[in-house]
């Protein structure tokens, strides 16, 4: 059991590029999430999808959007990066809304 | 916007001593957690407590919970080193997803 994985670990973007980070669980999860977390800060939601085939705005939406491809996977897509999103970037799953979550060990993107 | 508000923000001890962090919400809940992240790392879960419960036990961590002041604490004994991390409450708005607070940092020194 991989668990929640990630990739890629480590991005540098110029500004304007667009890039996609993937995210798989192998648990059999329903919910799946995307958060941001910046240096000294705590977690906020972008995105997440409580199950399949659904995807709603979290906190802080703007400059992304997501794919929930299948029950496994859920995408973040950055159309055209900006330095305000350099963070690391941390997708998660749970059984359902209210459950435990599960993290991935991250995506450290710093956008130049 | 943050559900939980984590108390201290840091809190520095030495090794053998207790630490304890609290945890406040506003709304009502059915469960509060406790994650753990280790520098640069994922959080990892640490234990659930439901509303109606009182108190919880897991190894060398006790976790309370006070529906009536929406509050809850996180009792780590006899620390180590090893415990130095961030620590999170997270709690579910009228049962719905998780919301995170903003996390104690947690330096035990050897």
């Amino acid at each position: 059991n991989a668990g929640v994985t990630q990739t890629p670990k480590f991005q540098v973007l110029k500004t304007g590029q667009s890039m996609t980070l993937q995210c798989a669980q192998d648990m059999n999860h329903n919910s799946m999430y995307w958060y941001r977390q910046d240096p000294g800060m705590g977690l906020r939601l972008i995105y997440y999808s409580a199950s399949e085939g659904t995807t709603d705005k979290g906190e802080v939406p703007n400059g992304y959007n997501v794919s929930r491809l299948n029950k496994r996977e859920f995408s973040l897509r950055l159309e055209s990066a900006a330095p305000s999103q350099t963070s690391v970037y941390f997708c998660a799953s749970s059984e359902g809304l209210a459950d435990t979550q599960y993290f991935g060990p991250g995506t450290r993107l710093t956008v130049l | 916007s943050q559900q939980g508000e984590e108390d201290p923000q840091a809190l520095s001890i030495q090794e053998g001593e207790n630490a304890t962090m609290n945890c406040s919400y506003k709304t009502s809940i059915n469960n509060l957690q406790w994650y753990r992240q280790n520098s640069g790392r994922g959080l990892v879960h640490l234990i659930l407590i439901r509303s109606n419960e009182r108190e919880k036990h897991s190894g060398r961590l006790r976790v309370t919970l006070d529906t009536s002041k929406k509050s809850s604490s996180l009792l780590i004994t006899a620390s180590r080193a090893a415990d130095t991390a961030s620590y999170f409450c997270a709690t579910d708005e009228y049962g719905n997803k998780l919301v995170f607070g903003a996390g104690t940092i947690l330096r035990v020194k050897s």
